[in-house]
């Protein structure tokens, strides 16, 4: 399946690199998120786009800035990683519809960020 | 109380059984559910979204109780290919995007 595609799907950095992750929906949505999965917890929303504009920033640090430069794609800018920050990273994609019921997301396969 | 709760299990069910998963939500303005399949170390997939008048797929049933806040998942004559986490998503339209929250899931192990 190619609908949501996400690079690069391993990534090891250390604490003073910059990084960013790459995510690209094929499927025509005006959505994108960015969610991050630790090890025993539940998806963590962290970023929501709607119509290429951030309308959702759940409190994460500044050290994770994301972009969003059109519909299809969405980047995640890392720098000053902490060991901690080590995750799945999930990026996904919604055909929201104003007043109306809400349309499943769609994932990417995700990038496996480890922190040394 | 977390926003979406689910018992984690694991769930250890032999072949050919049936299983039933719960899962509540605190927001009472939620609007759409669904539950997502997510396979060890991939990303999650939908498997099916919930209405209240209850809907099947199959072997699956999906069941929605709006007074009581409770979402239910029942998987029929399990498979081996059905061992996974099965993810409750609880959605809140806001304005053009959903506002998402997930549980932390129910882990399923199907038994030869």
């Amino acid at each position: 399946e190619t609908g949501v595609t996400q690079t690069p799907r391993h990534l090891v950095m250390g604490m003073t690199n910059k990084k960013s992750l790459k995510c690209e929906q094929h499927l025509g949505h005006n959505a994108m998120y960015w969610y991050k999965q630790s090890a025993k917890k539940p998806l963590e929303l962290m970023f929501v786009y709607s119509l290429e504009e951030r309308v959702e920033n759940n409190s994460v640090p500044s050290r994770f800035s994301p972009e969003c430069p059109n519909s299809s794609h969405l980047f995640l800018h890392l720098h000053t990683l902490q060991p901690e920050d080590s995750a799945l990273y999930l990026c996904a994609s919604s055909q929201g519809k104003r007043g109306g019921s809400s349309y499943e997301q769609y994932f990417g396969p995700g990038t496996r960020l480890t922190v040394t | 109380r977390k926003e979406v709760e689910q018992d984690p299990g694991p769930f250890n069910v032999p072949e050919g059984a049936t299983v039933a998963f719960n899962c509540t939500y605190s927001n009472s303005a939620s609007q759409s559910f669904f539950w997502y399949r997510q396979d060890c170390r991939k990303e999650p997939k939908l498997l099916m979204s919930v209405y209240s008048s209850g809907n099947e797929d199959g072997r699956f049933t999906a069941q929605l109780n709006r007074a009581s806040q409770y979402i239910s998942l029942l998987i029929r004559d399990s498979k081996l290919s059905d061992s996974a986490t099965y993810l409750c998503v609880v959605n809140l339209d806001s304005g053009g995007y959903q506002k998402v929250t997930f549980g932390t899931g129910t882990k399923l192990q199907v038994i030869p």
